[in-house]
């Protein structure tokens, strides 16, 4: 089952835009971990905020946390062609380690 | 590069068949995940071994196994296989740092088509 539900499905921007997806999740969470996917590919971990964190910076990526509305978002600043690819929030809950994947959002950026 | 090696990265077999993907997970993690991703389920997870022993079950199949060595590498066990066995199946890994803040590392994956 999918603990989170990403928002957009789909995101179509020119390059040098900003892009934010949003993700939504059902439990209390111990962190949550956004990652990349280009197309078939692995999966690349791009940030980890924790539940008693309301913000996160790395390069060009603003990760956001809100508890009280169960949700987080990801903004990709100065979006370039390679930033193209799906991105996928995942939530640790509970006492152990596995992650439970979102929906993605498909980003593509145009030149 | 994550660090987490997968083999084989394709496999084509028939339905019926048994596989088994084999990873290695990133120098001194104790953790190994399994997760299956396909059109229609998404990313899910399978099972979780740390350091030897099973520690976290998913939505795995009674059909698929799976095992962490001594080496701590992994190995996934897929019996009788079905078309809709057919997917990308993930090896991830963890385990250095606080057990509740691990960023969980994956690899590239190994493709499963069943024919």
């Amino acid at each position: 089952s999918q603990q989170g539900e990403e928002d957009p499905q789909a995101l179509s921007i020119q390059e040098g835009e900003n892009a934010t997806m949003n993700c939504s999740y059902k439990t209390s969470i111990n962190n949550l971990q956004w990652y990349r996917q280009n197309s078939g590919r692995g999966l690349v971990h791009l940030i980890l905020i924790r539940s008693n964190e309301r913000e996160k910076h790395s390069g060009r990526l603003r990760v956001t946390l809100d508890t009280s509305k169960k949700s987080s978002s990801l903004l990709i600043t100065a979006s370039r062609a390679a930033d193209t690819a799906s991105y996928f929030c995942a939530t640790t809950t509970g006492g152990g380690n596995k992650l439970t994947f979102g929906t993605g959002t498909q980003l593509k950026v145009e030149l | 590069d994550s660090g987490v090696t997968q083999t084989p990265k394709h496999l084509i077999t028939a339905t019926g068949q048994r596989v088994t993907l084999r990873c290695s997970p990133r120098s001194g993690d104790l953790s190994v995940y399994w997760y299956q991703q396909s059109l229609d389920q998404g990313l899910q997870f399978l099972i979780q071994y740390y350091n030897g022993e099973e520690r976290a079950k998913g939505n795995i199949l009674e059909r698929f196994s799976a095992q962490q060595f001594p080496d701590l590498h992994s190995e996934l066990n897929l019996s009788s296989l079905e078309l809709g066995d057919s997917a990308l199946y993930f090896c991830a890994s963890s385990g250095r740092g606080t057990p509740s803040g691990n960023t969980i590392y994956f690899g590239e994956g190994s493709w499963l088509t069943v024919v």
